[in-house]
């Protein structure tokens, strides 16, 4: 059972948005900044989004991150097929003293 | 370019004990503390544990505690994670994962991962 709670899916057709929650607790998301994954199955993550919405060079500015009291969204406009991924929230739990994951959220381009 | 290539990785029997290495180029390695994060297959991702910049470890995962150590070595920038009386579900890919900073810092780079089998 993972510590940040996320859908097991979500999808959506090209060209639309889609949005993946990530639930916490004060311990984690509600005192931290959170951060984002992708994974393509068969390869390691990537770095999406940190500090809850600012995207490192080279993320398209389709990926937009927020984060509201103890938890977090994840939103992909424009949707295109290469973004059908799992994709991971994470953040530090103060109580664990160690970085949390997501269960995960595998997006299907449909 | 930030590079991490994880290694040591193999099928054991349980119980048995397993050294991960991973070496790292492409930053300064001293500054940065570092994790191992793993996935056993079809799951998520879990993290096993993290060191500062100078040796001191982070913490570890509870399903670990007692049974893991962490430790790196900054002049050969590399980070390794010492694993005792391995267990069935200790099986998954181990990736060593950079930090953008300190401890609390977020994950930023990954290796390709090194995969742990623990069987019988």
């Amino acid at each position: 059972q993972s510590v940040l709670t996320q859908p097991p899916s979500a999808s959506g057709t090209p060209g639309q948005r889609v949005t993946i929650s990530c639930s916490g607790s004060n311990s984690n998301i509600g005192s931290n900044t959170v951060s984002w994954y992708q994974q393509i199955p068969g390869t390691a993550p990537k770095f999406l989004i940190y500090s809850d919405n600012q995207r490192p060079s080279g993320v398209p500015d389709r990926f937009s991150g927020s984060k509201s009291g103890t938890s977090a969204s994840l939103a992909v406009s424009g949707l295109q097929s290469e973004d059908e991924a799992d994709y991971y929230c994470s953040t530090w739990d103060d109580r664990l003293n160690g970085p949390v994951f997501g269960g995960g959220t595998k997006l299907t381009v449909l | 370019e930030v590079q991490l290539v994880e290694s040591g990785g193999d099928w054991v029997q349980p119980g048995r004990s397993l050294r991960l290495s991973c070496a790292a180029s492409g930053f300064t390695f001293e500054d940065y503390a570092l994790h191992w994060v793993r996935q056993a297959p079809g799951k998520g991702l879990e993290w096993v544990s993290g060191i500062t910049w100078n040796g001191h470890s982070i913490g570890f995962a509870d399903s670990v505690k007692g049974r893991f150590t962490i430790s790196r070595d900054n002049a050969k920038k590399s980070l390794y994670l010492h694993m005792n009386s391995l267990r069935p579900e200790d099986t998954a890919l181990y990736y060593c994962a950079k930090s953008q900073g300190g401890v609390g810092a977020t994950v930023d780079y990954w290796g390709q991962g090194t995969l742990v089998t623990v069987s019988s």
